[in-house]
C-alpha cells in the first residue's frame, strides 16, 4: 500500500502488561514520528527518527516508553508495565523531509493509529 | 513549549452556514498546517501556510496565516455535512530543526443536515 500502516488497530492490555505497536512508514520516507492522542484531544509529540537515528525523544512520558527503528524503516513503540493513563490512540507519521522548515514541501502522512486500552 | 490554542473547541451548525475557527499562539512558527481528522483515522493534511499574511483557498475552505506568523484561521463557506470532523492546526518550529509539529487540541465541527 501507499500509505502509513499501523498494527494492531486495537490493543487491549491488562495493567502491567507490555505492549508493542508497529508502524510501517511510506517507503523512502526519512522522517518518522510517534504521537499520542488522548480522547478528544490533539496529537502530542512523543519521539522522532531520522532514518534509524532517534533524534528526539523528549515527548516520551516516562522510561516505560521505548521506540526503535533499527533499519530506518519499520518502527516499534514499546510500552512496558502499561498503566491506565497510557490508554490513547498512538499515531505514527512519516515524511520525506528531514527539516521542518521544508514541511510545506513534504507534509506528514499519518497512519490510522493504534487504539490502546489498558484495563 | 510552543502552545497552539484552538477555538471554538466544539461547533455545531446547520448545513449552509458559514463558520470560522481560530488557531492562536504567542510563539512564532515557520509554517502552520491544518489537518482534518475523522473518527478512527489519522489526520489528513489540508493545507500548509508559510508566508505571514498568506491566504490559501481549497474549494469552500479559506485559510489565512497571520502577519506575525503566530495565528491562523480557517473559514468554511456554506458548510456541508461532509465537512464534519476534527480540525487540527499544527505549527512547525521557527528556525527549522527536527522537532515534531506542535498540535492544537482541535475544533470538533458538526454540520447538521
Amino acid at each position: 500500500g501507499a500509505g502509513v500502516s499501523q498494527s494492531p488497530r486495537y490493543k487491549v492490555a491488562k495493567r502491567g502488561q507490555d505492549v508493542a505497536l508497529r508502524c510501517d512508514p511510506i517507503s523512502g520516507h526519512v522522517s518518522l514520528f510517534w504521537y499520542q492522542q488522548a480522547l478528544g484531544q490533539g496529537p502530542e509529540f512523543l519521539t522522532y527518527f531520522q532514518n534509524e537515528a532517534q533524534l528526539d525523544k523528549s515527548g516520551l512520558p516516562s522510561d516505560r516508553f521505548f521506540a526503535e527503528r533499527p533499519e530506518g524503516s519499520v518502527s516499534t513503540l514499546k510500552i512496558q508495565r502499561t498503566q491506565q493513563e497510557d490508554s490513547a490512540v498512538y499515531l505514527c507519521a512519516s515524511s520525506l523531509s528531514t527539516v521542518f522548515r521544508d514541511t510545506h514541501n513534504s507534509p506528514l502522512h499519518f497512519g490510522n493509529g493504534t487504539r490502546l486500552t489498558v484495563t | 513549549t510552543q502552545l497552539l490554542e484552538q477555538s471554538p473547541q466544539f461547533l455545531s451548525i446547520q448545513e449552509g452556514e458559514n463558520l470560522t475557527v481560530y488557531c492562536n499562539s504567542s510563539s512564532v512558527f515557520s509554517s502552520l498546517q491544518w489537518y482534518r481528522q475523522e473518527p478512527g483515522e489519522g489526520p489528513v493534511l489540508l493545507v500548509t501556510v508559510v508566508t505571514g499574511g498568506e491566504v490559501k483557498k481549497l474549494k469552500r475552505l479559506t485559510f489565512q496565516f497571520g502577519d506575525a506568523r503566530k495565528d491562523s484561521s480557517l473559514h468554511i463557506t456554506a458548510a456541508q455535512p461532509g465537512d464534519t470532523g476534527l480540525y487540527l492546526c499544527a505549527g512547525a518550529p521557527w528556525g527549522g530543526g527536527a522537532d515534531g509539529l506542535t498540535f492544537g487540541k482541535g475544533t470538533h465541527l458538526i454540520i447538521q443536515p
